[in-house]
């Protein structure tokens, strides 16, 4: 079976400082690797994706992630935060040929003035 | 151009009774997905239509259905409603020009937020 891991549920973190949160997942099969987010009330919004190619992945609003295969690993970065990052990050994984995406429980990002 | 719509946004029930949540996918959308997000979680998939039929299901009882009608769009019925059956439904649609449906991502609703008293 497939599962997600996101070890931090809250990251606090000044303005114009960098960030990372970490995404593991488990899974014996190929799997494709998203970072969704999510504001208040609203529904889930694609970052990134990752699903084959380079493991340096770009994304919208400034956001990357690395794919590490050995580490089983797909954690999301960006070097200068704003205030408006503020939000939850939910990483995915579907296993490739399947419809069905297993997040992880989200971590919530709180960028301070 | 719409993207994907959900109603009602917010609906309170009764335990015992029945719902039923609508998900109209973006135009070009083909795929619809229905997810059960809980309070402090992370969305937890219930089912995948695909040509009208369901096509994948996740780990939720028959007290959850669903239906796809021939203009894509979805309906989620749960029977004899719990108290553990608030949360956010989220419904999400593929694009049917994007590639193959196995490498193209979801696209989110709003989502319905069911609270069950």
């Amino acid at each position: 079976a497939q599962s997600v891991t996101q070890l931090d549920s809250q990251v606090p973190v000044f303005e114009e400082a960098p960030v990372e949160l970490r995404c593991n997942y488990s899974s014996s099969v190929s799997v494709y690797l998203f970072w969704y987010v999510q504001y208040p009330n609203q529904g889930l919004q694609l970052l990134l994706k990752y699903l084959s190619g380079s493991t340096l992945v770009k994304g919208i609003n400034g956001f990357e992630a690395e794919f590490n295969k050995s580490q089983t690993s797909f954690h999301l970065r960006k070097p200068s935060v704003h205030i408006s990052d503020t939000a939850e990050y939910f990483c995915a994984v579907r296993v490739s040929g399947t419809y069905k995406y297993i997040f992880g429980t989200g971590t919530r990002l709180k960028v301070l003035a | 151009d719409a993207g994907v719509t959900q109603s009602p946004t917010h609906l309170i029930k009764t335990r015992g009774q029945q719902v039923t949540l609508r998900c109209s996918p973006k135009s070009g959308h083909d795929t619809v997905s229905w997810y059960q997000q809980a309070l402090g979680q992370g969305p937890q998939f219930i089912f995948q239509y695909y040509e009208e039929e369901e096509r994948q299901r996740g780990n939720f009882p028959d007290r959850f259905s669903g239906h796809q009608f021939p203009n894509y769009s979805s309906e989620l019925n749960v029977n004899a409603l719990l108290l553990g059956d608030s949360a956010l439904y989220l419904c999400a649609s593929r694009d049917r020009d994007r590639g193959t449906i196995w490498d193209t991502e979801a696209f989110f609703g709003q989502g319905t937020r069911l609270t069950v008293v």
